[in-house]
């Protein structure tokens, strides 16, 4: 089946500065990709869908100057965190769509400390 | 009112036991339903998905809808330790991409 290579895993990082995490599709080309942060008990929250060529269209509440997604290609889409605070510490999930529907990275657990 | 609620668990059953887990949404456009089960720090993985009332079978999991009551339910048989999950519902309206997630139940299966 489809699969989302998300990297890095895992990160901590300082406050105040930024972090990239990537997400590839493998043997398959995304149009489109999701990117999903999830707090410790809590659902998926979307935030933000990617769209190859073209800007991100951000979910309401979301500051799209602190997450900045590039899809500049049909099988990788990056977030960065810019200016990390502790309270931006979460787990990070990219999903993209494939012929099937959608597969989901594994994540990142981002800290920052 | 959530657009999607989720019974939140925890729920602890025995090994061989079977498990209902359940879901409830509130608008009537939703026409997608899907099942996640995510592991521990890991990415949610595709259990089943249905666009229909009724029941849809793959080996030891069922997953009903009941558009009606606006209910949906995954059932587990023959449940088994590596099932320890969180199980997540997710919805998603027709002509959008826009998944709606429950909260996720945790479910333990105890050897």
């Amino acid at each position: 089946g489809a699969v989302v290579s998300q990297h890095p895993s895992r990160v901590i990082c300082k406050s105040g500065t930024s972090v990239k995490i990537e997400c590839r599709s493998l043997d398959f080309q995304a149009t489109t990709m999701f990117w999903y942060r999830q707090f410790p008990k809590q659902s998926l929250m979307l935030m933000a869908t990617s769209n190859e060529g073209s800007k991100a269209t951000y979910e309401q509440g979301v500051e799209k100057d602190k997450f900045l997604i590039n899809h500049a290609s049909l099988t990788l889409s990056t977030l960065t965190v810019t200016s990390a605070h502790p309270e931006d510490s979460s787990f990070y999930i990219c999903s993209a769509r494939d012929s099937a529907g959608y597969t989901f990275g594994s994540g990142t657990r981002l800290t920052v400390v | 009112q959530k657009e999607v609620e989720q019974d939140p668990g925890p729920l602890s059953v025995p090994e061989g036991a079977i498990v209902s887990l359940n879901c409830t949404y509130s608008n009537s456009a939703f026409q997608y339903f899907m099942w996640y089960r995510q592991y521990s720090r890991k990415g949610p993985e595709l259990l089943m998905y249905t666009y229909s009332s009724g029941n849809k079978e793959d080996g030891r999991f069922t997953a009903q809808v009941d558009k009606s009551s606006k209910y949906i339910s995954l059932f587990i048989r023959d449940s088994q330790p590596s099932d320890s999950a969180t199980y997540l519902c997710a919805i998603v309206t027709s002509g959008t991409y826009k998944y709606i997630f429950g909260t996720g139940t945790r479910l333990k299966v105890l050897a």
